[in-house]
């Protein structure tokens, strides 16, 4: 497709289980991002993937949080043993190097 | 960490009239970008600046970055209907602009 796609839209799960995000990024953008967005804390960058690089986690919130980006495109975020605090809008973008990004539609993840 | 302040929090205007949001950091930022999100959707990307100086228009909005590389603001002139929706300005960090920190928002709504 044209823009960054996410899936599920929406996802609701019970506490202590683990969730998976989906990212397809824009076919030949080399970078891919995850950030959170949440009532509380505005617009938090997670992580950051660039080429064949070591990712930059410098934004994840605890060791429940990680990422992978397999073959340099499509990415998954997983969140293991939910809580409640983890609830938020998972935002994916992805852009050539130093250009700007560009998000996708975002992942509402609720945890009851 | 770098912070941004954007002012005002939320702007009613009515419809045909301009105006302008702020978003202010106390360190020099490297890339300026300004998005636009409506509720339930993802970031889209307005504009990108990047030198100090710089100013961009796009159809009815444009951007300026002040010399000092600091403060940007947005402006619309004559303001529709479709202009609505929260705006949140996002610097990088450093010079790759990989980790962008955001604003916290400003919510404009347009009334007829």
């Amino acid at each position: 497709g044209a823009g960054v796609s996410q899936s599920p839209s929406n996802k609701v799960t019970e506490k202590g289980k683990d969730v998976e995000l989906r990212c397809d990024p824009i076919s030949g953008h080399t970078a891919l991002y995850w950030y959170r967005q949440s009532l509380g804390q505005g617009l938090e960058f997670l992580i950051y993937f660039q080429g064949n690089s070591a990712p930059d986690k410098s934004g994840l919130p605890s060791d429940r949080f990680s990422a992978e980006r397999t073959g340099g495109s499509v990415s998954t975020l997983t969140i293991q043993r939910t809580q409640q605090e983890d609830s938020a809008v998972y935002l994916c973008a992805s852009s050539r190097s130093g250009s700007a990004q560009f998000f996708g539609p975002g992942t509402r993840l609720t945890v009851l | 960490s770098q912070e941004l302040e954007q002012s005002p929090q939320s702007l009613i205007v009515q419809e045909g009239k301009n105006l302008t949001i702020n978003c202010t950091s106390s360190k020099t930022l490297y890339g300026l970008y300004w998005y636009k999100q409506k509720y339930g959707e993802g970031l889209i990307f307005l504009m990108m600046l990047q030198k100090g100086g710089e100013e961009k228009s796009h159809e009815k909005i444009t951007a300026k970055l002040d010399e000092k590389k600091q403060q940007s603001s947005l402006h619309i002139t004559a303001s529709q209907p479709s202009h609505a929706g929260i705006y949140l300005c996002g610097a990088g960090t450093n010079f790759g602009n990989e980790k962008l920190t955001f604003g916290t928002g400003t919510r404009l709504t347009i009334i007829p």
